[in-house]
């Protein structure tokens, strides 16, 4: 059982390029989560998915987009990356038949944009 | 609306001492609470929880937290620190699927 993992760890980005994070999870979550997070400010949630197929805007949405074709995977667009994007991304699962509200985070992927 | 306040954005305490973080939230029903920990480098694990019942509630790594509605907070304790637990500390209030999440403490621990 792998849990949450997240591909790829590390990234380098030039203003203006575009990329995208992979976030994969085995536990059967239906919901998923992209949170950013900056020094200072704790995690904001970017996008989230109830379900495969169903993405929503979280708190800081603007320049990402999100995907959910598969209900094991969640993927973050950047379209055109900017300085401000500069950030650790983390990936979260989390499931309604249990009862805890408890969140799993995959371990992070640290993007630097020039 | 949901917030989350931890009001100390670092804290440095002697290994052995005790530790006191505190957390206040703001949240209209029965809030679902957490306290997570990071390591430099790491993702979030998950230290304690609060849901209902008993408003002390234990956690690994010796940790613990008190529920206080009167107050809306939610501080977490550990009776003596270690060097290891020098982390970045994240309290945390859920209603229902989304959760929010303090800016954090950041723990320095000094021999």
């Amino acid at each position: 059982n792998a849990g949450v993992t997240q591909t790829p760890k590390f990234r380098v980005l030039k203003t203006g390029q575009s990329m995208t994070l992979l976030c994969a999870q085995d536990m059967n979550h239906e919901y998923m989560y992209w949170y950013r997070q900056d020094p200072g400010m704790g995690l904001r949630l970017i996008h989230y998915s109830v379900g495969e197929g169903t993405t929503a805007k979280g708190e800081v949405p603007d320049g990402y987009n999100v995907s959910r074709l598969k209900k094991q995977n969640f993927l973050l667009g950047l379209e055109s990356a900017a300085p401000s994007q500069t950030s650790v991304y983390f990936c979260a699962s989390y499931s309604t038949s249990g009862t805890t509200y408890e969140q799993y985070f995959g371990p992070g992927t640290r993007l630097t944009v020039t | 609306a949901q917030s989350v306040t931890q009001p100390d954005i670092h804290i440095t305490v002697s290994e052995g001492a005790s530790l006191e973080l505190r957390c206040n939230y703001s949240y209209g029903a029965t809030p679902y609470l957490f306290w997570y920990v990071q390591s430099p480098g790491q993702g979030l694990q998950l230290l304690l929880k609060y849901f209902s019942g008993d408003t002390l509630v234990q956690g690994i790594k010796g940790f613990e937290a008190e529920f206080k509605r009167s107050q809306s907070s939610f501080n977490l304790r550990k009776p003596s620190v270690h060097w290891s637990d020098a982390a970045e500390y994240f309290c945390a209030v859920t209603g229902g699927f989304k959760t929010i999440f303090g800016a954090g403490t950041r723990l320095f621990v000094k021999a």
